[in-house]
């Protein structure tokens, strides 16, 4: 079974600045999508980028980029310039392909990210 | 366009009893989906339905059911509750069940307590 693991609980940044969340996964699988979601106070679950595994060209999103690196099984999001509205609760996520048993999203524990004004 | 929409959004139950809950996705999606989320297991996958077809289950008691009808909307129905059963549920939607092209939309969840 796939896992995903965030090491981070909890991350802070300030207004304007850079950070970084890490999210490594566990999978025998060659092709597969990896995702990252933001779960503000609101609860709904809201898509911030995906990454198709065979795609080498890591994904971005406006302020948001991946650091997609395949063999070490890590998946690191990246969030430029960030803003007030950018604290939440993130979530990395992974799906296998589809046409298997398998077919749903496995999450990691998130990462609770604040921003300091 | 709407965005996929969780009846009720709170809930407070007794233990013993069932209940149900609702979600309404996307205009045009097929496939509904629906997660736990608890503080201690985080968010966990309950089913997924695509064309009222149960297309795949996750390790939950067979308390845990669900449908879907043929305008895909999709009902949870959690039977002979217990207090572990408190929880947010969420349903998502989505085009299809294949492809990244087709990510998942969360509805707002509906927050279940078992007294």
């Amino acid at each position: 079974a796939q896992t995903v693991t965030q090491s981070q609980p909890e991350m802070s940044v300030q207004e304007a600045e850079t950070v970084t969340l890490s999210c490594t996964y566990d999978t025998s699988e060659s092709d597969y999508y990896l995702f990252w979601y933001k779960q503000p106070p609101s609860r709904q679950m809201i898509l911030v980028i995906r990454q198709e595994a065979y795609k080498q060209q890591n994904a971005t999103e406006n302020r948001f980029s991946v650091n997609f690196q395949k063999a070490a099984k890590s998946f690191s999001l990246k969030i430029s310039d960030s803003q007030l509205g950018d604290a939440a609760m993130y979530f990395c996520a992974y799906r296998s392909p589809p046409g298997g048993s398998n077919y749903k999203l496995t999450f990691g524990k998130g990462t609770l990210l604040t921003v300091n004004p | 366009k709407a965005g996929v929409t969780q009846t009720p959004r709170y809930l407070i139950k007794t233990r013993g009893q069932q209940v149900t809950l609702s979600c309404s996705p996307i205009s045009g999606h097929r496939s509904v989906s629906w997660y736990q989320q608890t503080p201690g297991q985080g968010l966990q996958f309950l089913f997924e339905y695509f064309s009222e077809t149960q297309r795949n289950k996750g390790n939950f008691p067979g308390r845990f059911s669900g449908r879907q009808f043929s305008n895909s909307r999709s009902e949870m129905n959690v039977s002979t509750l217990e207090l572990g059963d408190s929880a947010l549920y969420l349903c998502a939607s989505s085009l299809s069940a294949g492809g990244s092209n087709s990510p998942l939309h969360f509805g707002n969840g509906t927050r279940l307590t078992v007294t």
